[in-house]
């Protein structure tokens, strides 16, 4: 079946440093990923996306590329701000799948300090 | 802006007693869905729906019904609460065009407590 596995937590960075949160996925076929965000007490909001090798997605300075051949969707932020405190999941589609579902990782807190 | 609306926020609960979760949309998705979010284990589908009168069952159903009578509404059930269900519950929904493109749109979460 399908999985996802993310870098344990939490990750504290100083305000300005290298993000990178690791995310490697295992699936039938060739799956859609992408990157949710978590802020406190809200419900996750679509951060990021690719749906084929290669492709590089890209949203409020993170990026993502989708590596088919390591299957990873690492995430990267070149200096990251107090506001990007949040829980990120890394997330895949299956476009074979009837359920029309999301398999989700586990979660990476993420926690800046000014 | 509603968006996706989730009801209650919080709830307690004893052992063996009902509940229902409300979930609403004002997109005119036809796509729903409930996930739970436990700790280290990220979000596991409970039941989904591809259409008013259409339900199915996802990764953990057990425990758990759903009915869709309308676009907009998608309950959830708890006939008899358990410990093990103590959870955040997520409604998520989306077109049915962007399921398979990962677009889904969240509401706030749940959380449920059964002692």
């Amino acid at each position: 079946g399908n999985s996802v596995t993310q870098m344990e937590g939490p990750v504290t960075l100083s305000e300005e440093a290298f993000l990178t949160i690791n995310c490697t996925y295992t699936a039938t076929g060739y799956p859609s990923l992408f990157w949710y965000v978590q802020y406190p007490g809200e419900g996750l909001q679509l951060l990021l996306k690719a749906t084929k090798a290669d492709d590089k997605g890209s949203n409020k300075g993170f990026e993502a590329t989708y590596r088919k051949e390591t299957t990873s969707f690492h995430l990267e932020k070149g200096s990251v701000q107090v506001s990007d405190s949040a829980v990120y999941f890394c997330a895949l589609s299956d476009r074979n799948t009837g359920r029309r579902a999301l398999t989700f990782g586990s979660g990476t807190r993420l926690q800046v300090q000014p | 802006n509603a968006g996706v609306t989730q009801t209650p926020k919080f709830q307690v609960l004893k052992t063996g007693q009902s509940m229902t979760l409300q979930c609403a949309q004002d997109m005119n998705h036809e796509y729903m869905s409930w996930y739970r979010q436990d700790p280290g284990m990220g979000l596991r589908l409970i039941h989904y729906s591809v259409g008013a009168g259409i339900t199915d069952q996802g990764e953990v159903p057990n425990g758990y019904n759903v009915s869709r009578s309308t676009t907009e509404d998608f309950p959830l059930r708890l006939l008899s609460a358990a410990p093990s269900q103590t959870s955040v519950y997520f409604c998520a929904s989306s077109h049915s065009g962007q399921t398979n493109t990962g677009e889904l749109f969240f509401g706030e979460g749940s959380r449920l407590t059964v002692l």
